[in-house]
């Protein structure tokens, strides 16, 4: 079974409109950290935002937030206020605590801003 | 300034030669990682190390082979066995344990074998 799913293989969205990327998860373990990756097309993959499994609160980082709902085991990205410049594949990983230190991703989601 | 490098960032092959790729970090981290990445595809993971002279086999190690004989160092080396070897590789690290250890990432280096 995959670790990670991501259905939309590409999203579009207007400047300064607010887009969520999807992100299913599957995990028996209790204790798992969730991450999300921006890859623009130079390559280089940047780190966006964490959640913890016994996190309370979904996590945000500026424009970028976390939807975490556990039961559902989704971790659903939200860019509010999108911007050019945010275009680009974003891609959902886990990594949990019985596998060590292995990281699981998703296969990405392209998303294009339009002026 | 800490992070990761990765050299060099294009490289052209001829096909049946083995060629080694660069990666180094000045992170202090005990984890480090390959991933291979076909276009308009996601990360594949190759070899992954948690501590020096240790490795262990990712999701598609067929026709790869790494070292790690320092802390800060893991090259990997694409062989002649390898049957599609032209991708993009990105090299990470991490700390180990839980938390919020993510990954970090080189530049990636492009392969093309031809």
């Amino acid at each position: 079974a995959q670790k990670i799913t991501q259905t939309q293989p590409g999203m579009f969205v207007q400047e300064k409109e607010a887009v969520t990327l999807d992100c299913t998860y599957d995990t028996s373990d209790p204790s798992y950290g969730l991450f999300w990756y921006k890859q623009p097309s130079s390559g280089e993959m940047i780190f966006l935002i964490y959640q913890g499994s016994y996190d309370q609160q979904n996590a945000t980082e500026g424009r970028y937030s976390l939807n975490f709902q556990k039961a559902r085991k989704s971790a659903n990205l939200v860019i509010s206020a999108s911007q050019l410049g945010d275009s680009a594949m974003y891609f959902c990983a886990m990594r949990e605590r019985n596998t060590g230190n292995q990281f699981y991703f998703g296969t990405g989601t392209s998303l294009t801003v339009i002026p | 300034d800490g992070g990761i490098t990765q050299s060099p960032k294009y490289l052209f092959r001829k096909e049946g030669q083995n060629v080694t790729l660069s990666c180094e970090q000045n992170l202090n981290h005990d984890a480090m990682y390959w991933y291979r990445q076909d276009p308009g595809q996601g990360l594949r993971l190759i070899y992954y190390s948690q501590i020096v002279n240790d490795f262990q086999k990712g999701d598609i190690a067929e026709g790869y082979s790494v070292s790690r004989e320092k802390k800060e160092s893991f090259p990997l080396t694409v062989t002649s066995a390898q049957k599609n070897p032209t991708a993009f590789y990105l090299c990470a690290s991490s700390m180990l344990g839980q938390g919020n250890h993510e990954q970090y990432f080189g530049p990636g280096t492009r392969l093309t074998v031809t």
